[in-house]
């Protein structure tokens, strides 16, 4: 069972260049979430879905996009990537939105733009 | 409180010592609190669910309680160990599909 897998690990971008972060999870968690962790600050939430079809702005949406087509993927896409996006990204699923259920993350993907 | 708090910022307790942090959090609009822990070069993982006041659980020698009324919890830790060594955070669920994390508590135990 993979659980959460998020892709790339590593990426470097220069500034402008636009870029898709990759999540999936194989478990048929309704929600899915991207934050992003910055150092001496919590996880701040960036975008979140609730299920298929259904996406939201969390706390940063700024400068992202969203979609999800599927149950299973979430990806995240920069834009126009500026060096204040520089962060560490988790991707994270939950079984559903209810507050009784944990969220699982993933790896994380070190994103440096220059 | 708007935010979601945790002190202390970071910890270093000798090997077999019990030690405690704290997590405040909005008292309205109360859904859930969340404990994570957190290993260096992995992703965080649940400790705790937590959803009534007054709520206490236990996972072997980890131990938290819940107070939403004034809006804060307690994670314990009984006997630390160098495995015990992470950052643990908490996150605040406000509505159904809202939640903040607090920036964590480092732990170091030292063997």
């Amino acid at each position: 069972n993979a659980g959460v897998t998020q892709t790339p690990k590593f990426q470097v971008l220069k500034t402008g260049q636009s870029m898709t972060l990759q999540c999936a999870q194989d478990m048929n968690h309704e929600y899915m979430s991207w934050y992003r962790q910055d150092p001496g600050m919590g996880l701040r939430l960036i975008h979140y879905s609730v299920g298929a079809g259904i996406t939201d702005q969390g706390e940063v949406p700024n400068g992202y996009n969203v979609s999800r087509s599927t149950t299973e993927d979430f990806p995240l896409r920069l834009l126009s990537a500026a060096p204040s996006q520089t962060s560490v990204y988790f991707c994270a699923s939950s079984y559903s939105a209810a507050p009784g259920h944990e969220a699982f993350f993933g790896q994380g993907t070190r994103l440096t733009v220059v | 409180i708007l935010n979601v708090e945790q002190s202390p910022q970071s910890l270093h307790v000798q090997e077999g010592d019990s030690t405690n942090f704290t997590c405040s959090f909005p008292s309205s609009n109360f859904y859930a609190l969340h404990w994570y822990r957190w290993e260096t070069a992995k992703s965080p993982e649940a400790l705790f669910v937590m959803t009534l006041n007054g709520d206490e659980k236990k996972k072997g020698r980890i131990s938290a309680t819940l107070n939403t009324k004034e809006g804060y919890s307690y994670l314990y830790i009984k006997g630390s160990q160098p495995e015990d060594s992470a950052t643990y955070l908490c996150a605040s669920l406000t509505s159904y599909d809202k939640v903040i994390f607090g920036p964590g508590t480092s732990l170091s135990v030292i063997p």
